[in-house]
């Protein structure tokens, strides 16, 4: 299955600042996905990243707070700009992993930026 | 709307004993369902779906259409069971995670 590597791990931010968070994934993948997983919350998904077109944004999550960038097929960023501190959350990157066989298909998790805004 | 419900937070158990950790769904279409665990500090990681009718770690799932659930057993409970467990809904590539159940299994 599909390597992510996702940094920073955490990190601890000012209110009014922004942070980009890095997904790089060891194999071409088409969709990268990025979730928020709010203290004590489940996971919620922010936006599908596809390359060579503009992200896709779930309901309540809007472009100017989250700007996506998908370079390549292996690449992505998540900004979280003009922080404060209910942005304070966990943040994961995913991709669809499944090598054409759909009885393999799952979805692989980078291990996560911890978010904490002051 | 899509939705996955995990009505308990914490299930506790003692090693050796069965578990079975609930999961219902809403969604009108076909469903592909999952279960994820996270291990303590640990990724969040693919446990199994269902579309693969798999047994993983001594853990199954059947999904039960008529009763709209995904429920995850095991027939005796280990210590390293231990995790948080979440169920998740999958709907035009995207997946809808349930609120998760940690599971404490203890000696």
């Amino acid at each position: 299955s599909a390597v992510i590597s996702q940094k920073p791990s955490r990190d601890i931010c000012q209110r009014g600042t922004s942070l980009t968070i890095q997904c790089q994934v060891d194999s071409q993948v088409t969709m990268m996905f990025w979730y928020r997983q709010q203290p004590g919350q489940s996971l919620t998904l922010i936006a599908t990243a596809n390359q060579g077109s503009e992200a896709t944004y779930e309901s309540g999550f809007v472009i100017d707070k989250f700007p996506i960038s998908r370079p390549n097929l292996t690449f992505s960023t998540l900004t979280v700009s003009n922080m404060s501190p209910e942005d304070s959350s966990i943040y994961l990157c995913s991709v669809e992993d499944w090598a054409g066989d759909l009885r393999r298909k799952g979805y692989t998790f980078g291990s996560g930026t911890r978010l904490t805004v002051v | 709307a899509q939705r996955v419900t995990q009505p308990e937070k914490l299930l506790s158990v003692f090693k050796g004993a069965p578990v079975e950790l609930k999961c219902n769904y809403s969604y009108s279409g076909s469903p592909e369902l999952f279960w994820y665990v996270q291990y303590s500090r640990q990724r969040l990681q693919l446990l199994l779906r269902h579309i693969s009718r798999e047994s993983i770690k001594g853990f199954t799932a059947d999904l039960n259409k008529g009763e709209t659930s995904f429920h995850l057993k095991k027939p005796f409970a280990q210590e390293e069971d231990s995790a948080m467990y979440y169920c998740a809904l999958e709907y035009g590539n995207k997946l809808v995670f349930g609120a998760g159940t940690i599971l404490r299994v203890k000696s």
